[in-house]
């Protein structure tokens, strides 16, 4: 079975700097995609990014990047330029050939003025 | 505005009750998803539908039933047999068209069983 793991279970970063949050996960397929998604107070579950497995290009949206190392199944997330409005739980998730998403236990995300 | 609608946003029962929780969409979503999340926790998927009138279970399904009589609508029943029903519960949907095929969120319930 799929797993995801998040290994950090809570980060703080200053306003204006940049936080890496981390994310592994364990598959024997080939094509998949990753996601991370961001969880404010309201408990909405926003996308923040995705990465298709079979591209090689991190994706970016703006202030957010990925680096993905396939061999290595990790799937970290990068915050540039971190703003008080991402502080939020973040959650990383791996999406099966079946179309079910697995998600990790989640990072705390705190954004210090 | 298209989206998914949950209700109630926070729902409190009786132990031992039944209890039905409300998934709306109105995106034309093929699939559709429910996923409870307990404090400090990812979420964990319950049940899912590709398709009206058809349905699996997830990870956690026992104490939990579900119907799909309509495309837009997705209930799910938290039963007696659920040992311990309190936590957040989320509904999602998935176009089977779209070629990132994303799941969106509702924005959940609260469920607490007295």
């Amino acid at each position: 079975a799929q797993t995801v793991t998040q290994s950090q279970p809570e980060m703080s970063v200053q306003e204006a700097e940049t936080v890496t949050l981390s994310c592994t996960y364990d598959t024997s397929e080939s094509d998949y995609y990753l996601f991370w998604y961001k969880q404010p107070p309201s408990r909405q579950m926003i996308l923040v990014i995705r990465q298709e497995a079979y591209k090689q290009q991190n994706a970016t949206e703006n202030r957010f990047s990925v680096n993905f190392q396939k061999a290595a199944k990790s799937f970290s997330l990068k915050i540039s330029d971190s703003q008080l409005g991402d502080a939020a739980m973040y959650f990383c998730a791996y999406r099966s050939p079946d179309q079910k998403l697995v998600f990790g236990q989640g990072t705390r995300l705190t954004i210090n003025p | 505005d298209g989206g998914i609608t949950q209700s109630p946003k926070y729902l409190f029962r009786k132990e031992g009750q039944n209890v039905t929780l409300s998934c709306e969409q109105n995106l034309n979503h093929d699939a559709m998803y429910w996923y409870r999340q307990d404090p400090g926790q990812g979420l964990r998927l319950i049940y899912y539908s590709q398709i009206v009138n058809d349905f699996q279970k997830g990870d956690i399904a026992e104490g939990y039933s579900v119907s799909r009589e309509k495309k837009e609508s997705f209930p799910l029943t938290v039963t007696s047999a659920q040992k311990n029903p309190t936590a957040f519960y989320l509904c999602a949907s998935r176009t089977g068209t779209d070629f990132y095929n994303e799941q969106f969120f509702g924005p959940g319930t609260r469920l607490t069983v007295l």
